[in-house]
């Protein structure tokens, strides 16, 4: 039973650059969040695909965005990548069940940095 | 971007030693999580609590949904050198269950 898995690990861009992270979710699930942890602090929710269409969104620019695919895997988008831009995205999948979310499981993420 | 109260926020033990943490928020929160993070990896879900007053245990862990649904803590028995990592609280708010806010964190550091 797969996990949630991310790819690429690592990745190093430069400012002003455009980036495509990815997740597929742990079998079975059909919803997919994304944070962005930076060095140090707790991870900080981006947004959250179910169905196809962003559900949730945090406080983030319109710099970020992402896509979910009918297989429910998930793209994070982010354009004119800035130094600030550097941290760990994780992705979390979970299945939306009657009476709530189950838990969000998390992959190992991608580590993002900025030059 | 918002974080939870999280304390403390580093603890040095010996091992055998039990641990205790816990987490509070000014608003209410309608799920209670626990994590561990090692480094280099994702956060990996230790406890899930869905009700006001709820106790439960995984092995040595056990944890706690606070009355006000304001609070939870972690409580860890009989600490092992692998218990070493840093430790998040995670909530889903009452009416925005569609996202987690984590805690500030917890490292941990268990010495033989």
């Amino acid at each position: 039973d797969a996990g949630v898995t991310q790819s690429p690990t690592h990745l190093i861009k430069t400012r002003g650059q455009q980036v495509t992270l990815r997740c597929s979710p742990k079998s079975g699930h059909d919803t997919v969040s994304w944070y962005q942890q930076a060095l140090g602090q707790g991870p900080q929710f981006i947004f959250q695909y179910y169905e196809e269409e962003e559900r949730q969104r945090g406080n983030f620019p319109d710099r970020f965005s992402g896509h979910q695919f009918p297989n429910y895997s998930s793209e994070l988008n982010v354009n004119a990548l800035l130094l600030g831009d550097s941290a760990l995205y994780l992705c979390a999948s979970s299945l939306r069940g009657l009476g709530g979310n189950q838990p969000q499981h998390f992959g190992d993420g991608t580590r993002l940095s900025i030059l | 971007g918002q974080q939870l109260n999280q304390s403390p926020q580093s603890m040095f033990i010996q091992e055998g030693e039990d641990v205790s943490m816990n987490c509070t928020s000014s608003s209410i929160f309608n799920t209670w999580l626990w994590y561990k993070q090692d480094p280099g990896e994702g956060p990996v879900l230790l406890i899930a609590l869905y009700k006001a007053g709820e106790l439960t245990s995984n092995g040595r862990l056990t944890a706690q949904f606070g009355i006000t649904r304001k609070d939870s803590f972690l409580n860890i028995s009989a600490s092992i050198p692998s218990d070493v990592g840093i430790y998040f609280c995670a909530g889903q708010p009452l009416y925005n269950t569609d996202k987690l806010i984590f805690g500030t964190g917890t490292r941990l550091q268990v010495f033989p």
